[in-house]
């Protein structure tokens, strides 16, 4: 069965510093991988997503991933925080059979950009 | 501009007054699904659909009920809503099947049932 873990639930950061949030995934195909935003009172909106190709991936407001099958790993970087960063990131695989496009979710990672 | 919309954003019911959840996208998508969000425990899908008239369940889909008359419609409809149901509800829109494809969501409707 697919499932996606995202470590640390909660991160804090310093304005300026490196942005590091963990996603490992369980799949038994090649897996379509995602990072989805949601900032307070809104809904999800895509970061950046791997579907197949080059395995760094790079997203909108400054984030990248890269998709590391030996680790199962889908980490999502940002070389330098904001505080406009400062939300819930959600980790996502997609079903590997069927036609129900459901995404697999992670428990999310609220991050919080401290000055 | 391309979008997913809810309404109502915000309710306070109270237990077994029947209620909808409107959801409708301009992207002309044939999928569509929505999800509740509670602390803990992430985004779990209610109901899916793949196009008109056709509907399935989710994950949890107890309590729920849905159609799918129009393409750019998808009601979310609690006959007799339960204090257990109070939870952060998106809907959801994404072109035709394709593993990696976007999906959109709109911007949520907070439910208290009371």
């Amino acid at each position: 069965a697919q499932s996606v873990t995202q470590l640390g639930s909660h991160v804090s950061v310093s304005e300026g510093a490196l942005v590091l949030l963990r996603c490992n995934y369980s799949s038994s195909v090649p897996p379509y991988l995602f990072w989805y935003v949601q900032y307070p009172n809104q809904g999800l909106q895509l970061l950046l997503k791997y579907t197949t190709g080059a395995t760094l991936v790079k997203g909108i407001n400054g984030f990248e991933a890269e998709f590391k099958k030996s680790e199962t790993s889908f980490h999502l970087t940002k070389p330098s925080a904001h505080m406009s960063d400062a939300a819930e990131y959600f980790c996502a695989v997609t079903l590997s059979a069927g036609n129900n496009r459901k995404l697999i979710w992670g428990l999310g990672t609220s991050l919080a950009v401290n000055p | 501009e391309a979008q997913v919309t809810q309404n109502p954003r915000y309710l306070i019911t109270v237990t077994g007054k029947k209620l909808t959840v409107t959801c409708s996208q301009n992207m002309n998508h044939e999928y569509m699904s929505w999800y509740r969000q509670d602390p803990g425990l992430g985004l779990r899908q209610i109901y899916y659909s793949m196009n008109v008239e056709v509907t399935d369940k989710g994950d949890v889909p107890e309590g729920y009920k849905v159609s799918r008359k129009e393409k750019r419609n998808f009601p979310l409809i609690l006959e007799s809503p339960s204090p257990n149901q109070t939870s952060l509800y998106f809907c959801a829109s994404s072109p035709r099947p394709g593993l990696g494809n976007t999906i959109y969501f709109g911007e949520g409707s907070w439910l208290t049932v009371v």
